[in-house]
């Protein structure tokens, strides 16, 4: 089974400054997916970005990147520039390959932009 | 905003009671799924679908059901609601192998 961590509960960064959040798992899986989800107070999930773990480089969407550590099985998610609607609950995501596209959840990390 | 909607979106209703959340995509996605939110926030898996007439138990025990008649809509029916069962409830959709789930708005279940 796999377990994902997420060993910030609650983070606070200013407006427009660089934030990093953690996320480590623990997979015996050789390839595999890594989410981030963001969940803003009473809105939808939406994904922020995806990480296929074959894949070396790292994935960018504007203003967020994750850093892919394969070997460490980390996945840390950085947003630069961050505003005030950056504030929500993230999610960090783990998907087996070939098992119907079901996802394991970190317990979240609240996240408030202060401005 | 994704395609996929749960009603109600708050529901309060007094133990013993059956109830049915309900989901809808119109994305034509096979793939269906129910996580339920603890207050805490954390994310399980309680019952997901390949498919038209597929229903399958996830990794958190839950004594909800659901089905799935049409591809569309997949229902979560608890057929005696107690205060346990106090939680929200996340329908999500998927289509292709590896690529990201589609969330609802969620549906916040309280029982009194």
């Amino acid at each position: 089974a796999q377990t994902v961590t997420q060993s910030q509960p609650e983070m606070s960064v200013q407006e427009a400054e660089t934030v990093t959040l953690s996320c480590t798992y623990d997979t015996s899986e050789s390839n595999y997916y890594l989410f981030w989800y963001k969940q803003p107070p009473s809105r939808q999930m939406i994904l922020v970005i995806r990480q296929e773990a074959y894949k070396q480089q790292n994935a960018t969407e504007n203003r967020f990147s994750v850093n892919f550590q394969k070997a460490a099985k980390s996945f840390s998610l950085k947003i630069s520039d961050s505003q005030l609607g950056d504030t929500a609950m993230y999610f960090c995501a783990f998907m087996k390959e070939h098992a119907g596209n079901m996802l394991t959840f970190g317990g979240g990390t609240r996240l408030m932009v202060k401005p | 905003e994704a395609d996929i909607y749960q009603t109600p979106r708050y529901l309060v209703i007094g133990t013993g009671k059956k109830i049915t959340l309900e989901c809808s995509q119109t994305m034509g996605h096979d793939k269906m799924y129910w996580y339920q939110q603890d207050p805490g926030m954390e994310l399980h898996l309680i019952h997901y679908s390949y498919g038209v007439n597929s229903t399958e138990k996830g990794d958190l025990s839950s004594e909800s059901t659901v089905s799935r008649i049409r591809t569309e809509h997949f229902p979560l029916t608890l057929e005696s609601a107690r205060p346990s069962h106090t939680s929200q409830y996340l329908c999500a959709s998927s289509r292709a192998p590896g690529t990201e789930a589609f969330f609802g708005q969620g549906t916040r279940l309280t029982v009194v």
